[in-house]
């Protein structure tokens, strides 16, 4: 069956360290992946997309890793501050139609 | 530029009854698809729409139901409600289809309350 997981619903980090947030898919091929934060009461915001073609996108202190053989995205945020707290989703296209989400890591930065 | 406009943002409802939200989405955008989120299951697809026609559709009953406008503009309906259809109920838009051309925009969703 198809599946997109998540690591651990939640994690804590110390404010400054880099906080690293894992992406498993099963039974995909995916194009695109792309990763979403989102705050409480709040609608999915678009962060990074990255394509199979491409190994590592960057946008300030985010970086995204895309790995197609291992099925698998890791995304990062570096010297992490208090207001990068918020659940971060992956999501994955499979036929170019339709968008499938993880269920989420819930980033917790601890000043 | 406007965002992505959900109303109502809050709804209780009653088993059995029926809601019908609403999505306005970025102007110029023509797609504009439909997902429920809720905490155990996270972001599941309900449907999209293109141009008026609905292109790809979600492992939903057929209870849940969608259009969309001329104006791109697009409702979705649930009948007969049932506990478990409590949820926020989100909607985004893309200028095109697919993940193609990128980005999903989110409104702030719809929260609907279902006793």
């Amino acid at each position: 069956s198809q599946k997109i997981e998540q690591n651990s619903e939640a994690l804590n980090i110390q404010e400054g360290k880099t906080a690293t947030l894992t992406c498993n898919y099963t039974n995909y091929s995916p194009a695109y992946l792309q990763w979403y934060r989102q705050d409480p009461g709040r609608g999915p915001v678009f962060l990074l997309l990255i394509r199979e073609n491409e190994k590592e996108k960057r946008k300030e202190r985010l970086k995204v890793t895309f790995d197609t053989t291992l099925k698998q995205s890791l995304f990062h945020i570096t010297a992490s501050q208090p207001a990068d707290s918020a659940t971060y989703l992956c999501a994955l296209d499979d036929t170019g139609n339709q968008f499938y989400f993880g269920t989420g890591t819930s980033l917790t930065v601890i000043p | 530029k406007a965002g992505v406009t959900q109303t109502p943002r809050y709804l209780i409802k009653t088993r059995g009854q029926q809601v019908t939200l609403s999505c306005s989405p970025i102007s110029g955008h023509r797609s504009v698809s439909w997902y429920q989120q809720t905490p155990g299951q996270g972001l599941q697809f309900l449907f999209e729409y293109f141009s008026e026609t609905q292109r790809n559709k979600g492992n939903f009953p057929g209870r849940f139901s969608g259009r969309q406008f001329s104006n791109s503009r697009s409702e979705m309906n649930v009948s007969t409600l049932e506990l478990g259809d409590s949820a926020l109920y989100l909607c985004a838009s893309t200028r095109t289809r697919g993940a193609v051309t990128g980005e999903l925009f989110f409104g702030e969703g719809s929260r609907l309350t279902v006793l």
